[in-house]
């Protein structure tokens, strides 16, 4: 398996400008969600979905989009990108199925610079 | 969601035992405990979850006092490869999903030492 994989890993916008980050994850789970990591805190959770087809805001969901069409599939879209967006993204999976349920699983993160 | 405070940073040398205590004071009686260990530029890994008295995995153990307002994350005869960052978190199983939201604060940077 290669778990929760995110594209691309790196990416320059410029202010306004829209973008999508990918998420994919390939071990059937039911639930996914994205953070934000700012230098030197703790993630913060922008969205999540519990399902195909079900998506719920988190702590900072403002500027951002998410629909889950697919149970591998999370993407995450920047509406119009502002240099506060300038952060690290982190997507992850779980599910109440594995050995330790509710364990989630993270991807290896994309670093967005908004200039 | 219950706020924990855990202390900024520590120090150890390997092969020494660290422990790590995190306060929750406002736990809620459905809150599971659940600590996170963070590379640099690598997502977030589970070490270990708990609810109550003395949970132990291949990893660490995680003690949890009967008033559950505190808990201590004990990792065994520490590594180099173990300086990383360790989150503790408190939150429930879902609410009726299985999706538990965490929230993450600034955690503990642990550096070791040869």
């Amino acid at each position: 398996n290669a778990g929760v994989t995110q594209t691309p890993k790196f990416q320059v916008l410029k202010t306004g400008q829209s973008m999508t980050l990918q998420c994919a994850q390939d071990m059937n789970h039911e639930y996914m969600s994205w953070y934000r990591q700012d230098p030197g805190m703790g993630l913060r959770l922008i969205h999540y979905s519990v399902g195909a087809g079900i998506t719920d805001q988190g702590e900072v969901p403002n500027g951002y989009n998410v629909s889950r069409s697919t149970t591998e599939d999370f993407p995450l879209r920047l509406l119009s990108a502002a240099p506060s967006q300038t952060s690290v993204y982190f997507c992850a999976s779980s599910s109440t199925g594995t050995p330790t349920d509710y364990e989630q699983y993270f991807g290896p993160g994309t670093r967005l610079t908004v200039t | 969601l219950a706020k924990t405070t855990q202390p900024i940073s520590m120090d150890s040398y390997e092969g020494q035992e660290v422990n790590i205590t995190c306060s929750h004071n406002n736990i809620a009686t459905n809150d599971y405990i659940t600590w996170y260990q963070q590379f640099p530029s690598q997502g977030p890994r589970f070490i270990i979850q708990g609810y109550k008295t003395k949970v132990t995995n291949e990893v660490a153990s995680l003690f949890i006092p009967a008033d559950r307002k505190s808990s201590t994350l004990s990792l065994p005869r520490v590594s180099l490869s173990d300086t990383a960052v360790y989150y503790c978190l408190v939150g429930g199983r879902g609410f009726g999903t299985g999706f538990q939201k965490l929230v993450f604060g600034t955690g503990t940077r642990l550096l070791v030492s040869p």
